[in-house]
């Protein structure tokens, strides 16, 4: 099973400043079957990206993807509001997992 | 537009097994394959198994090999994931979801509401 780590755990930033955030992977993600998802609470995980850099249906794009093999990278350009929520990343290379989370709160 | 409507919560005694229901629309729904995927509170989320919209095939989770099944009923464009000898740590929302495709390795454009199940005595 693929171990995906992801960092920080909570991140404090401003509306309009610029974050990013990690995921590892304890072995290569064949392919770049990676994913990011946005949950807000109580609702369900909602797609960004998928193939580690491809945006999904409707999502802007101050939002991007990037990375390859065992590290991947989410990045917000410029924060609004409604970014503020806890970010998954996802492997699904083989039976997929998931990271535990990065918590990205307002400053 | 493609939508996922599950079941509602349910509350379920140690050791007893629930049953959770997913109806799609807005696709034709042999189509595409279904997972489950479930989220503990304050955990990142876990997949638990897929079914192809054939109802051919499935694929789980080797820790929950044994213990967990899911089905469809085509007629009704309905998938069902039971869960048996259920203890606390089952606590949890589960989620349909699909990708859309074939593949039971994907990510997921689409989600079902969740249900909540509690496992208490």
């Amino acid at each position: 099973e693929i171990v995906l780590t992801q960092s920080p755990g909570t991140l404090s930033l401003s509306p309009g400043e610029r974050a990013t955030l990690s995921c590892r992977a304890s072995q290569s993600v064949i392919s770049s079957y990676l994913a990011w998802y946005q949950q807000r609470p109580g609702q369900a995980p909602r797609l960004l990206i998928y193939g580690a850099s491809s945006r999904a249906t409707g999502i802007p794009d101050r939002i991007s993807g990037s990375g390859s093999g065992t590290d991947f990278t989410l990045t917000i350009s410029r924060l609004e509001p409604e970014d503020f929520a806890v970010y998954y990343c996802q492997q699904y290379d083989n039976s997929p997992t998931f990271g535990q989370g990065t918590r990205l709160e307002i400053k | 537009q493609v939508q996922l409507v599950q079941s509602g919560g349910e509350v379920k005694k140690p050791g007893a097994s629930v049953k959770v229901s997913c109806k799609a629309s807005g696709y034709i729904f042999s189509n595409y394959g279904i997972s489950w995927v479930r989220q503990a509170p304050g955990q990142g989320p876990e997949w638990m198994g897929w079914i192809s919209g054939y109802k051919d095939s499935t694929k789980y989770a080797q820790r929950f090999q044994g213990r967990v099944t899911v089905t469809t009923d085509t007629s009704t464009s309905t998938a069902y994931m039971e869960l048996r000898g259920l203890r606390s740590d089952d606590t949890a929302v589960y989620y349909c979801a699909t990708s859309k495709g074939s593949s039971p390795y994907d990510s997921f454009a689409i989600w079902g509401q969740g249900t909540m199940v509690i496992v208490s005595s």
